[in-house]
């Protein structure tokens, strides 16, 4: 367990409307992701911190923003929800070369 | 750039037959390698890694995979498997070219397990 939490774990919004999703870290990791998840893609990267304030975009990161003024906390918005937004999406951390996960979060944009 | 490809989107064996999993992956440095595996409404858990210790890696429940650089392919393998077993498996690098601390995943693989 590398005490990653994530919220909330189910969402439904309209499109158009902002989300924000949280990723909350419990030991001090400097390196934070943020995913998703589709059938067929496997885990695509959206964005990456390497540490507070310090972040950068990821293969698919187009209608989404990110921020970090914690270490503990990594944000993910998304601007204006799109129905091709809908997803499961993750946090992750790393150790060194390893990535551990979060739960995810499943949201679905009406 | 960097890519990691499973062959299979779904694998279906019975209970207590050998499972195989493949995976190739395209580097021109050696890389970390890693197996995921994921249950139904989770997220990923590490199965095993490869750091280049050595060539042959076991991980949990009794999962192993072997590097072969000549093939850079990173198979998962089970002699026997098990109901629990079923599962949403990922192949995934990082290192070598992948920009240093990103990993790149594949698609996955779909593992049916029947009795």
């Amino acid at each position: 367990d590398a005490g990653i939490t994530q919220s909330p774990r189910h969402k439904v919004t309209e499109t158009g409307t902002p989300v924000t999703l949280r990723c909350h870290q419990t030991e001090n990791h400097r390196y934070m992701y943020w995913y998703r998840q589709d059938p067929g893609h496997g885990l695509r990267l959206i964005h990456y911190s390497y540490g507070v304030k310090d972040t950068d975009k990821g293969e698919v990161s187009d209608g989404y923003s990110v921020s970090r003024s914690k270490t503990e906390d990594f944000l993910l918005t998304l601007e204006s929800a799109t129905s091709s937004q809908t997803s499961v999406y993750f946090c992750a951390i790393s150790v060194k070369e390893t990535q551990y996960f979060g739960p995810g979060t499943r949201l679905l944009v009406l | 750039a960097q890519s990691v490809t499973q062959l299979g989107s779904h694998v279906s064996v019975s209970e207590g037959a050998l499972v195989l999993l493949r995976c190739n992956y395209s580097s021109s440095v050696p890389p970390y390698l890693f197996w995921y595996v994921q249950y139904p409404n989770q997220g990923l858990q590490l199965l095993l890694k490869y750091t280049s210790a050595a060539t042959l890696v076991k991980g949990i429940n009794g999962f192993e995979a072997e590097f072969k650089k000549s093939e850079t392919s990173f198979h998962l393998t089970k002699p026997s498997a098990h109901m629990s077993d079923a599962a949403e498996y990922f192949c995934a690098v990082s290192g070598g070219n992948t920009g240093g601390f990103k990993t790149i995943f594949g698609a996955g693989t779909r593992l049916f397990v029947k009795a």
